[in-house]
Parts: structure tokens; C-alpha cells; sequence
């Protein structure tokens, strides 16, 4: 039983399209979050949401918006991928909204190519 | 802010110990750390709040200093599982689940 899973594990695309990553979790945790990792292996966040309600924005593009249909689920949809989208984003869980007690749950990662 | 990690790269012969250490410029509430292996998710390793505690993952263990604002993971005997890339996220001084990570120490151990 995979619990923080993501779909695709690959993508790649053409700059100009639009594409989107799921992520589900099956372990029943409020928070789910979308991180970006770069080439450099940088870890870095780009959005949280705690029972379907956004919480934590960061200085990404509006060309990423995020969907949270129920808390089980976050998906990401990228309008007018760049070549510097490039890059592998993990889906992440945690129990709480509160860093001191929830450990993240990665899911495996898409790794997105755009030419 | 991002935290910084050193040393950026260590390397091991299966047996020997290893210190990363991570700091940040900002009051902490608590610590991760995290192991990623080539082509996989990071994996949570352990949490540590701030007053001073210190924890154990079998032959794997941290400190957090909030003071200094520092946490160190120490890896001792390691073995050959060990390789990858370790992280460690701080919260800014928030307990609300802000992580921001640090660059990542590649650990590389061999025979």
C-alpha cells in the first residue's frame, strides 16, 4: 500500500503546454504539500494545504496553481511550461499543520523535462 | 531562510563515523532530518525540538543546539545503506509547517 503516491512518475513536454501532476495519500493526513527539487537536489516549497484550505504560498508563478479536491488529495497544474520548470516535484504528507510533531511523507516524485 | 549544511560531501569506508551539521540564522523550534538515495523520495530520519535534546535512529543519532541554532546528525559505524543525500529542514522559529531545507551533504560510504 503506497501511502503518499503521485502520477506521473515522468513527464515530458514541450514548452507552451500546459500539464498537470496528482497526488493522492492514504495515510489520513491534513496537510499536503507540493515541493520542488532542482537539479542541485535543492529542496524548496511551493505550496501547503491543510484540510483542502492553502496555507502556505510561496514566490511561485501564478502559472502553477494548485487543487486541493479533499484532503486526501493535491494536484498541480502547470499553464505555459518554461524550460526552467524543469525539475522533479515531490507531493508530501503530515499528520498536523505543526512542523514539531509531523515528519513529511514524500511520494516518489515526477520528474517533469521540458524542451 | 535557508539553512546551511557542511560538509557538502563526505566520504566512508563502511566502519566509520560521520558528523553533518546544519545552521541556520534564525531562532528554531525544531529540526528534521532527512536521507534521499539516488532516484528516490526523501525519507524522514528524525525530529528534534529545541531544548537541547538529542535522539537515536539506530546507529544514527542528532543533537539540536537552539542556541547556536545548529543541529548536528551524527552517523556512527556506518554501513553501506547509508549512502545518499542527507537534508536537514528547519521552521523558522514557526511551528506551523513551514520547512525550509538545507542544501543536502551527499554521504557516500563504500566497502
Amino acid at each position: 500500500d503506497t501511502a503518499v503516491s503521485q502520477t506521473p512518475k515522468y513527464l515530458v513536454t514541450q514548452m507552451g503546454n500546459d500539464k498537470s501532476i496528482k497526488c493522492e495519500q492514504n495515510l489520513g493526513h491534513d496537510t499536503m504539500y507540493w515541493y520542488k527539487q532542482d537539479s542541485k537536489k535543492f529542496l524548496k516549497i511551493m505550496f501547503s494545504y491543510n484540510n483542502k484550505e492553502l496555507i502556505i504560498n510561496e514566490t511561485v508563478p501564478n502559472r502553477f496553481s494548485p487543487k486541493s479536491p479533499d484532503k486526501a488529495h493535491l494536484n498541480l497544474h502547470i499553464n505555459s511550461l518554461e524550460l526552467g520548470d524543469s525539475a522533479v516535484y515531490f507531493c508530501a504528507s503530515s499528520r498536523t499543520i505543526t512542523s514539531y510533531n509531523s515528519p513529511l511523507h514524500f511520494g516518489n516524485g515526477t520528474r517533469l523535462t521540458v524542451t | 531562510q535557508q539553512p546551511v549544511q557542511s560538509p557538502q560531501a563526505v566520504i566512508l569506508r563502511e566502519g566509520e563515523d560521520a558528523v553533518i551539521n546544519c545552521s541556520s540564522s534564525k531562532a528554531l523550534y525544531s529540526v528534521h532530518w532527512y536521507r534521499q538515495k539516488h532516484g528516490e523520495a526523501p525519507v524522514f530520519l528524525m525530529i528534534l525540538l529545541k531544548g537541547g535534546e538529542q535522539k537515536g535512529h539506530e546507529k544514527i543519532s542528532a543533537s539540536f543546539n537552539e542556541k547556536k541554532q545548529q543541529s548536528s546528525l551524527y552517523l556512527t559505524a556506518s554501513q553501506l545503506s547509508y549512502s545518499g543525500t542527507y537534508f536537514c529542514g528547519t521552521d523558522g522559529g514557526t511551528s506551523y509547517g513551514k520547512l525550509t531545507f538545507g542544501q543536502g551533504t551527499i554521504l557516500t560510504v563504500h566497502p
